[in-house]
């Protein structure tokens, strides 16, 4: 069965660190993975998607299926990227809608000034 | 431009009492529709989604139900509530090929 492990509930950092959310996944098929993340009182949104290896936010994301990882970096952290972070694996396959996933359980991100 | 709304934003409600959660989709046609749970310390879940109206697909068992009586509302139901279907609960729409999945506000359910 798929699943999405996020071994961080919390990370703490100080403005201008890097930073790493790490993210593993277990999946049987080609995964298409996801990072959504929820800003306080905003909704839950995409922030970026493997297929389309752009950088988001000064966000990054590499899939290395040899580690079955997706962990999301960005070299120097904002205040504003205190959020709650959730990497997320699609069940559908490519041509559909990503719109059923497995979540792991979150990161909660806290940038320090 | 498309919006979905999801009410209410919380609700207290007892045990054995009915449960109805709406969520509709607005500036769009034949969405595909999700109903997702967060439990305390838990990921999000998929519980439900529907493709079409009156198509209702079930990804756990549990205590509650889902209907999509129009092509944009999609309604989540509970007979009678048990503590553990406490929790946070969130609509998400989807469509297109290679679509993103929006999500709602949330609504935050606690069983007492």
């Amino acid at each position: 069965a798929q699943r999405v492990t996020q071994p961080e509930k919390l990370l703490s950092v100080f403005k201008g660190a890097p930073v790493e959310l790490k993210c593993n996944y277990s999946y049987s098929g080609s995964p298409e993975l996801f990072w959504y993340v929820q800003y306080s009182r905003q909704r839950l949104q995409l922030l970026l998607r493997h297929i389309s290896r752009e950088s988001i936010k000064g966000f990054t994301a590499d899939l290395n299926k040899g580690e079955t990882s997706f962990h999301l970096k960005k070299p120097f952290a904002q205040e504003e990227d205190s959020a709650m972070y959730y990497c997320a694996l699609s069940l559908e396959a490519g041509g559909t809608s990503y719109g059923k996933l497995t979540f792991g359980q979150g990161t909660i991100l806290t940038v320090h000034p | 431009s498309q919006t979905i709304h999801q009410w209410p934003a919380t609700l207290v409600q007892p045990v054995g009492s009915p449960l109805s959660l709406e969520c509709t989709v607005e500036g769009t046609s034949n969405p595909n529709l999700y109903w997702y749970r967060q439990a305390a310390g838990r990921g999000l879940q998929l519980l439900f989604y529907s493709v079409g109206i009156g198509q209702i697909s079930s990804e756990v068992p549990q205590n509650l139900s889902a209907s999509r009586p129009q092509d944009r509302q999609f309604i989540l139901s509970s007979k009678k509530l048990l503590l553990s279907d406490s929790g946070f609960y969130l609509c998400a729409w989807s469509v297109g090929q290679g679509s993103e999945a929006f999500f709602g506000q949330g609504t935050r359910l606690t069983v007492v």
